[in-house]
């Protein structure tokens, strides 16, 4: 399978933590990206990461890439109640093929 | 703010009927996407769409599924001949370019074969 794999499944923090989620793919990539879906809603795009970038910060959100490990982290600073969600990392193929991987569920507790 | 609309929210069908999902993309994309997610599960990529034709689609994307641009705004999944294993969510998503290809997604419809 080409797919994203995230870790952990589950997170639970309490608020003001900061939560690291991870994924791993397994092909080359155009680029990867993060989502995060509500609870029964649709995915809502965070943050993009080309094939020749590290790092990439968007407010509390930081996304680094290793390209030779074939992973990718997201880190969420300063988490609050409101970032309670599923996060998926997707990644690109040909630029119009991309998988999704099984998502971390976080949890902030406040 | 543009939004990716879908329609029905709730679908219910009985087992080999025949359902069509509707998606109304942003009105200045130009890629277009459906994706299902069965219960509890990962987001599975089942087509792309670009000028009139089909750029890519998984091996999900049997016989069995079809997809239409009937008109300037509309971007239809057809289903055919249902199974209780095609009961999922299923999301429609459109993005302006192919680089980078940052996709909007619908809130979904829930589909119910019975």
């Amino acid at each position: 399978s080409q797919q994203g794999e995230e870790d952990p499944q589950a997170l639970s923090i309490q608020e003001g933590e900061n939560a690291t989620m991870n994924c791993s793919y397994k092909t080359s990539i155009n680029n990867l990206q993060w989502y995060r879906q509500n609870s029964g809603r649709g995915l809502v795009h965070l943050i993009l990461i080309r094939s020749n970038e590290r790092e990439k910060h968007s407010g509390r959100l930081r996304v680094t890439l290793d390209t030779s490990k074939k992973s990718s982290s997201l880190l969420i600073t300063a988490s609050r109640a409101a970032d309670t969600a599923s996060y998926f990392c997707a990644t690109a193929h040909n630029f119009n093929k991309f998988y999704f991987g099984s998502g971390t569920k976080l949890n902030v507790k406040p | 703010e543009p939004e990716v609309t879908q329609t029905p929210s709730h679908q219910v069908t009985q087992m080999g009927q025949e359902v069509i999902l509707r998606c109304v993309p942003i009105s200045n994309h130009l890629y277009f996407y459906w994706y299902r997610q069965i219960l509890g599960q990962k987001v599975e990529f089942l087509v792309s769409f670009y000028n009139n034709e089909i750029s890519e689609k998984s091996e999900i994307f049997d016989d069995q599924f079809s997809v239409e641009r009937p008109d300037g705004s509309n971007f239809t999944l057809k289903i055919r001949s249902t199974k209780l294993e095609d009961s999922a969510m299923y999301f429609c998503a459109s993005s302006e370019g192919w680089d980078p290809n940052i996709q909007y997604f619908g809130a979904g419809t829930r589909l119910s074969v019975l």
